[in-house]
């Protein structure tokens, strides 16, 4: 089935650390987002790319990094320089970005800083 | 910058109307979009208005107009899983408002 795979689902990190999520879709989507959401907060944009080897950064992007070397896949680096990094990351897709206003998501990854 | 504006909460009684507004301020805008998210889950797409007028997909229902920077979110016949958070969204990197908790009473 087409859709958007997250991982890890959950995942846990000392501080200092660099941790990268996956995010891979075989929807052949162009476009693709990543989002922060911190409880009972709305969805803030990382990063977005909407080809290939080209990405652009959202509102929140320092501490962060990503590639799009593939179509398919999209990761996220949340690096030590991310001073709050406890959330859940959404990803997703959309086959015309701004254009059709439709998001795929992910089923997300939950990191929990230690 | 870019900014939406929606309520925090509203409560609504099962099989009522409940209307959720959202008020925008954008620049290179392209249209609102409404998604739903249940606790835990993922956000889900509803509806999206590019142009000003109404979109009607089942009990759902989804308002614009451009020239007020304004649009809403029209839910009908409401049901006990229709409590959820909504988000409004304005397509030009896809920002998203802070979303409405709707809580539904039996």
């Amino acid at each position: 089935d087409g859709g958007i795979t997250q991982s890890p689902k959950y995942l846990f990190r000392k501080e200092g650390q660099n941790v990268t999520l996956s995010c891979e879709q075989n929807l052949n989507h162009d476009a693709m987002y990543w989002y922060r959401q911190d409880p009972g907060q709305g969805l803030r944009l990382i990063y977005y790319s909407q080809i290939v080897n080209d990405f652009q950064k959202g509102d929140i992007a320092e501490g962060y990094s990503v590639s799009r070397e593939k179509k398919e896949s999209f990761p996220l680096t949340v690096t030590s320089a991310q001073k709050n990094p406890t959330a859940f990351y959404l990803c997703a897709s959309s086959p015309g970005g701004a254009i059709t206003g439709e998001l795929f998501f992910g089923e997300g990854s939950r990191l929990t800083v230690l | 910058g870019q900014s939406l504006e929606q309520p925090s909460e509203v409560t609504a009684v099962e099989g009522a109307i409940v209307q959720i507004n959202c008020t925008y301020q954008t620049s290179g805008f392209y249209g609102l979009s409404w998604y739903q998210q249940h606790d835990g889950g993922a956000p889900t797409f509803l509806s999206y208005n590019g142009l000003d007028g109404l979109e009607e997909t089942g009990r759902f229902s989804s308002f614009l107009s451009r020239s007020d920077s304004y649009g809403y979110l029209l839910l009908q016949e409401l049901q006990m899983k229709d409590s959820a958070s909504y988000f409004c969204a304005v397509n030009d990197k896809i920002i998203f408002g802070k979303g409405t908790r709707l809580h539904i009473l039996p």
